[in-house]
C-alpha cells in the first residue's frame, strides 16, 4: 500500500503570513502528482497537476515545486488570507490517484 | 454544467441492508473512482475504472462492487452495509492522457450513515 505523507497535520497562520507544506511520496516511479484545495462542506477543486522533476506550478498567490529525485512536493502561499482556510490534499498518480490526509490551513484575520 | 453528479446526497441505512450509490459524469471522462472520506483519515480509495468494461481494487475495497457498463456511469453497490460503512462517499472522474490522470473533478459527496 503506497504511503503519501502531508505535514504538517494542521497549520494556524496571521493573515499576510506566507505558509507552506510537505507532501512525501515513496516513489520516483510514479506519472504525476496533484495538489487539491478542500473547503469545508464542498469537495475538492484541483490546484496543480505536476509531472516533470523541477516543475513549477504558480496560480496567483500559490505555487507548488516538484523533486521527483528525493521524493517530495511544496505548497506555498504568499500572503495568506482568510478565504485560504481549507485542507490541502497532495495525490500520488501511479495508475489510480491515492491521497495523503491533508495540511488543514487556518487564517486568522 | 452537470459535471459529477452523485445520488443519493444522503442515505440512513441498517445493518445488513444493501443499497448502490449513483454516480453520472457528462465530461466523456475515461477514469472514474470512489473515495471515502473519514475523520482524520483524508480520502482512500475504494474502487477505479480506466474505462468501460474494465475496474479496479483501490486501498479499500472490502464490502463494496462497482461496475462500468458505460462511460459516463460508475456505480457503487455495498452488499451488506455495516456500521465500518457509516462515511461521507466522493465519486470523482478525470480524463487519461497518455500515462498520467488529469486533475480529478468531484460529485457533491454522499453521506451515508449505517445503523
Amino acid at each position: 500500500i503506497l504511503n503519501v505523507e502531508q505535514s504538517p497535520q494542521s497549520l494556524h497562520v496571521q493573515e499576510g503570513d506566507s505558509t507552506n507544506f510537505t507532501c512525501s511520496f515513496p516513489s520516483s516511479n510514479f506519472y504525476a502528482l496533484h495538489w487539491y484545495r478542500w473547503e469545508t462542506a464542498k469537495s475538492p477543486e484541483a490546484l496543480f497537476v505536476m509531472t516533470l522533476n523541477g516543475d513549477e506550478k504558480k496560480k496567483g498567490r500559490i505555487s507548488a515545486t516538484l523533486n521527483t529525485k528525493e521524493g517530495y512536493s511544496y505548497l506555498y502561499i504568499k500572503g495568506s488570507q482568510p478565504e485560504d482556510s481549507a485542507t490541502y490534499l497532495c495525490a500520488f498518480d501511479t495508475d489510480k490517484l491515492i491521497f495523503g490526509t491533508g495540511t488543514r490551513l487556518q487564517v486568522f484575520p | 454544467n452537470a459535471g459529477v453528479t452523485q445520488t443519493p446526497k444522503f442515505q440512513v441505512l441498517k445493518t445488513g441492508q444493501s443499497m448502490t450509490l449513483q454516480c453520472a459524469q457528462d465530461m466523456n471522462h475515461e477514469y472514474m473512482s470512489w473515495y471515502r472520506q473519514d475523520p482524520g483519515m483524508g480520502l482512500r480509495l475504494i474502487h477505479y475504472s480506466v474505462g468501460a468494461g474494465i475496474t479496479d481494487q483501490g486501498e479499500v475495497p472490502n464490502g463494496y462492487n462497482v461496475s462500468r457498463s458505460t462511460t459516463e456511469d460508475f456505480p457503487l453497490r455495498l452488499l451488506s452495509a455495516a456500521p465500518s460503512q457509516t462515511s461521507v462517499y466522493f465519486c470523482a472522474s478525470s480524463y487519461l492522457g497518455g500515462r498520467d490522470t488529469g486533475e480529478l473533478f468531484f460529485g457533491e459527496g454522499s453521506r451515508l450513515t449505517v445503523l
